[in-house]
């Protein structure tokens, strides 16, 4: 079974640019999350979606993040612009099935430094 | 915000040692699930304990489970040096079947061989 694919790997930018990671989940995983990982933290949900609708944005700062799930698989997430303080590893999940019992599966991630 | 809380932050033991990380959370579960992430990489699923359960075991690990404390502990035996790596416990912050998945802060293992 593929796991869950991310790219890029990494990313420079600097800082008021804008940014775009993409995350391909396990095929037929409902659940996707977008987590962001400040270095020696936990992991902080940024946005869980179900199929394509969202369950959950509260902590996505929606005056910078957006992210989406056309058709309920693939997902994108974009910073737009960048501040210093976006540096961070973004992390995607993907779980099935829904509710008790659900085990997430990890991507490998995409380090982001803002400069 | 952060659901759990793992203590110590950071761990260092010999090889053959037992290490063990505790985990609090504040809101009631209905699952609760220890990760382990090595350095630079994602999550990878060790274990889950849901709320009636009061011990699991998996190989080497063991998850005990309080919920009148609201603390679970991760219990890791006969440690090896390939154990190094961070540990984080995860809760649906009784979110019932919306899938929610929050995050502690984490333990940092290191196994010295």
């Amino acid at each position: 079974e593929a796991g869950v694919a991310q790219s890029p790997r990494y990313k420079i930018i600097e800082k008021r640019q804008s940014v775009a990671f993409w995350c391909n989940p396990i095929s037929g995983h409902a659940t996707l999350y977008w987590y962001q990982q400040i270095l020696g933290q936990g992991p902080k949900l940024l946005i869980q979606f179900q199929n394509n609708g969202v369950v959950d944005d509260s902590q996505l700062p929606k005056d910078r993040f957006s992210a989406e799930r056309l058709k309920g698989v693939d997902s994108t997430l974009k910073i737009q612009p960048a501040k210093l303080e976006d540096s961070a590893v973004y992390l995607c999940a993907s779980s099935f099935p829904q509710g008790a019992g659900l085990l997430a599966f990890f991507g490998q991630g995409t380090r982001l430094t803002v400069v | 915000s952060q659901q759990g809380e793992e203590d110590p932050q950071a761990l260092s033991i010999q090889e053959g040692e037992n290490a063990t990380m505790n985990c609090s959370y504040k809101t009631s579960i209905n699952n609760l699930q220890w990760y382990r992430q090595n350095s630079g990489r994602g999550l990878v699923h060790l274990i889950l304990i849901r709320s009636n359960e009061r011990e699991k075991h998996s190989g080497r690990l063991r998850v005990t489970l309080d919920t009148s404390k609201k603390s679970s502990s991760l219990l890791i035996t006969a440690s090896r040096a390939a154990d190094t790596a961070s540990y984080f416990c995860a809760t649906d912050g009784g979110s019932g079947n919306t899938g929610k998945l929050i995050f502690g802060q984490g333990t940092t293992l290191q196994v010295k061989p």
